[in-house]
């Protein structure tokens, strides 16, 4: 949905680079996400976050960060990449009103060399 | 940690034949819903399902949720080259969080035309 935008959508790095993938939104949600993909895996949850001053780790969370800056923007930082956090990397909201159902931005996908 | 078992994980069909994609838990599910994602693109939601038995139609997809809320399936009657993407369920365990989707693996369909 074009309510749901992130930045960069490609991004090839270094290993030991620190990375930031930015979302925004207009939806108006309180709640986002950010979830990784893999062929195979499906999507994965990295992070969540209900409100402003309300974030969650996910499943696999380990050697991210994320930051909710206002209610429309949850950035997710790399500290130091590595090679097999190369993967699609999807941000989405929700609506906790509707069972949560997920509006996915369009995903940016990362390469670790 | 509670999971969504999706199969089968790739189907592929000529164009015109049905297909069908399962969704099983072991425990209850609060709700399903299920995401299509065409190559390239990102999930994008198609429907909610909430009551035990619950069937609903969308065209030529049927949805269907199990009368134990356990298992869910999402038949597509004589598929065309534009149902073509990655199929996934996601859904909320009761008793659980219920906040925080679990998605299955997906089942990746292509279709032969």
């Amino acid at each position: 949905d074009a309510d749901v935008t992130q930045t960069p959508r490609n991004r090839i790095t270094k290993t030991g680079k620190r990375i930031m993938l930015e979302c925004s939104q207009t939806k108006g949600h309180d709640r986002m996400y950010w979830y990784r993909q893999d062929p195979g895996l499906g999507l994965r949850l990295i992070y969540y976050s209900f409100d402003v001053k309300d974030i969650n780790k996910g499943e696999i969370s380990d050697g991210y960060s994320v930051s909710r800056q206002a209610q429309a923007k949850f950035s997710l930082s790399l500290e130091s990449a590595i090679p097999n956090q190369t993967a699609l990397y999807f941000c989405a909201t929700s609506d906790r009103l509707v069972r949560d159902t997920q509006y996915f931005g369009p995903g940016t996908r990362l390469t670790v060399l | 940690g509670q999971q969504v078992m999706q199969i089968p994980q790739y189907q592929h069909v000529q164009e015109g034949e049905d297909f069908t994609t399962y969704c099983n838990s072991s425990t209850t599910l609060s709700n399903i819903q299920w995401y299509k994602q065409r190559p390239g693109g990102h999930p994008v939601f198609l429907i909610q399902l909430v009551k035990s038995g619950e069937v609903k139609k969308q065209k030529r997809l049927t949805f269907q949720f199990g009368e134990a809320k356990k298992n869910s399936s999402l038949h597509i009657t004589a598929t065309q080259t534009t149902d073509v993407g990655t199929y996934f369920c996601a859904a909320h365990h009761s008793g659980g969080s219920n906040y925080k989707l679990t998605f299955g693996k997906g089942t990746l369909l292509t279709v032969n035309p």
